[in-house]
């Protein structure tokens, strides 16, 4: 079956630092992957998505994500954090193209000044 | 541009009430999705619809049931609320040839008492 784990739930960084969240998919096909960001009260965001050709795929407000199939793994990176990235991310997998996603349990980040 | 948009944005509902929450999308998109969002689980398919007309089972939909009243909206509907649907709502929609990026709405915070 389908799934994707996110095993940190919650990971605090000092402001510049750099940052890696973790994610860990299982899906028999090739996947299509997407990490989401949602800012509290807000819905979620897309920041980046992989579908094929080059592994590392770069997003929006500085992050990047790099995928390793041998690893079954789609982390996401960025190199200096901005308070601003405080939020929870998502990372999904795409059942083929029908928009249906499953999503990771999420991750919260904490941004110290 | 208002995107997608959901009402109410909070509800509270005795157990064996039943309402209706709202999505409209003004992007003319074909596929529409309704998620629920619940701590450490991070959010679950509970239906979609990839076309006026026609509505799907996601990952989780028993207590529930959608219409797809037109292209722009889909609605969502506990016919008698139980305590394990609280929850946040959230509706989200698809331009298809866009390869999975999902548009999402601010949510609905619901809680049954």
């Amino acid at each position: 079956a389908q799934s994707v784990t996110q095993p940190d739930i919650h990971i605090t960084v000092s402001e510049g630092a750099s940052l890696e969240l973790r994610c860990n998919y299982s899906y028999g096909a090739t996947p299509y992957l997407f990490w989401y960001v949602q800012s509290p009260g807000q819905g979620l965001q897309l920041l980046l998505k992989y579908f094929s050709g080059d592994t590392l795929v770069q997003g929006i407000k500085g992050f990047e994500a790099e995928f390793k199939r041998s690893q079954s793994s789609f982390n996401l990176r960025k190199p200096s954090v901005h308070w601003s990235d405080a939020a929870e991310y998502f990372c999904a997998v795409g059942l083929g193209n029908t928009g249906k996603l499953i999503f990771g349990q999420g991750t919260t980040l904490q941004v110290k000044p | 541009n208002a995107g997608v948009t959901q009402t109410p944005k909070f509800q509270v509902l005795k157990t064996g009430q039943s309402m209706t929450l709202q999505c409209a999308q003004d992007m003319n998109h074909n596929s529409m999705y309704w998620y629920r969002q619940d701590p450490g689980m991070g959010l679950r398919l509970i239906y979609y619809s990839a076309s006026e007309g026609t509505t799907d089972k996601g990952e989780v939909p028993n207590g529930y049931n959608v219409s797809r009243l037109n292209k722009r909206e889909f609605s969502l509907r506990l016919e008698s609320a139980a305590p394990s649907q609280t929850s946040v709502y959230f509706c989200a929609s698809r331009m298809d040839r866009d390869e999975e990026k999902l548009f999402f709405g601010s949510g609905t915070q619901l809680s049954v008492l």
